[in-house]
């Protein structure tokens, strides 16, 4: 059974600081691997998708890495700033399932000024 | 091109009423899912649907809950005779289909529910 799991729960760094936020995976057959940003109240934003192919993915200050085989995604922000501050989700979807996302917990970020 | 529509964004009802949730997905996407998320708690997945079929219902409740993506028009999440334990944030998510850039998943900004 596919579990994800995100630590830590919760982050608070000062402005300009660099940063990691990590996810685990429990079965290493994925497809891929997805990172959300959720603003309090909000919706998800889809910040970056890793193919199971692929070892890591950037936009902008965003850089996330995947290690299939240790079942581990990180997101590294560069240079911080006060409007990344948000839940971050990592999610993939169940394998030969159509698709449906086990997500994790969430990192709750906040970037001081 | 639009993103994902959900309608209402925030929906009070009383324990006992009904409530409709409805999705419109991303043009071109054909591929629906539900998730919840209750207060405290991560995302879970509900239903998959495709047009006139439910693909995968296994994350359900198995009374009261139901949901349909006809051929025309928006997806509908149905949950009837509400309690308080269904308030919660009710997010919809469309794709191309699974087999396309799999499967990557566009959100809605949520349907919020309370329940009086």
């Amino acid at each position: 059974k596919q579990e994800v799991t995100q630590i830590p729960a919760a982050l608070s760094v000062p402005e300009g600081e660099n940063l990691v936020l990590n996810c685990s995976f429990t079965d290493s057959a994925i497809y891929n691997l997805q990172w959300f940003r959720q603003d309090p109240g909000k919706g998800l934003t889809s910040l970056l998708l890793i193919q199971s192919s692929q070892r890591e993915q950037t936009s902008g200050r965003l850089n996330a890495s995947l290690d299939k085989s240790s079942g581990r995604s990180t997101l590294y922000i560069a240079a911080s700033q006060p409007g990344d501050s948000a839940t971050y989700l990592c999610a993939v979807p169940i394998y030969n399932q159509g698709g449906k996302l086990i997500f994790g917990q969430g990192t709750e970020l906040s970037v001081k000024p | 091109n639009a993103g994902v529509m959900q309608n209402p964004r925030h929906l009070v009802r009383r324990r006992g009423q009904e409530a409709r949730l409805r999705c419109s997905p991303m043009k071109g996407h054909s591929h629906v899912y539900w998730y919840r998320q209750l207060p405290e708690e991560g995302l879970k997945f509900m239903v998959y649907l495709q047009k006139e079929n439910i693909i995968d219902e296994s994350g359900m409740p198995k009374e009261r809950f139901s949901a349909e993506f006809p051929k025309e028009g928006p997806s509908i999440l149905r949950i009837q005779q509400v309690v308080r334990g269904d308030s919660a944030a009710y997010f919809c998510a469309s794709s191309p289909g699974p087999y396309k850039v799999y499967n990557e998943q566009f959100f809605g900004p949520g349907t919020r529910l309370t329940v009086l």
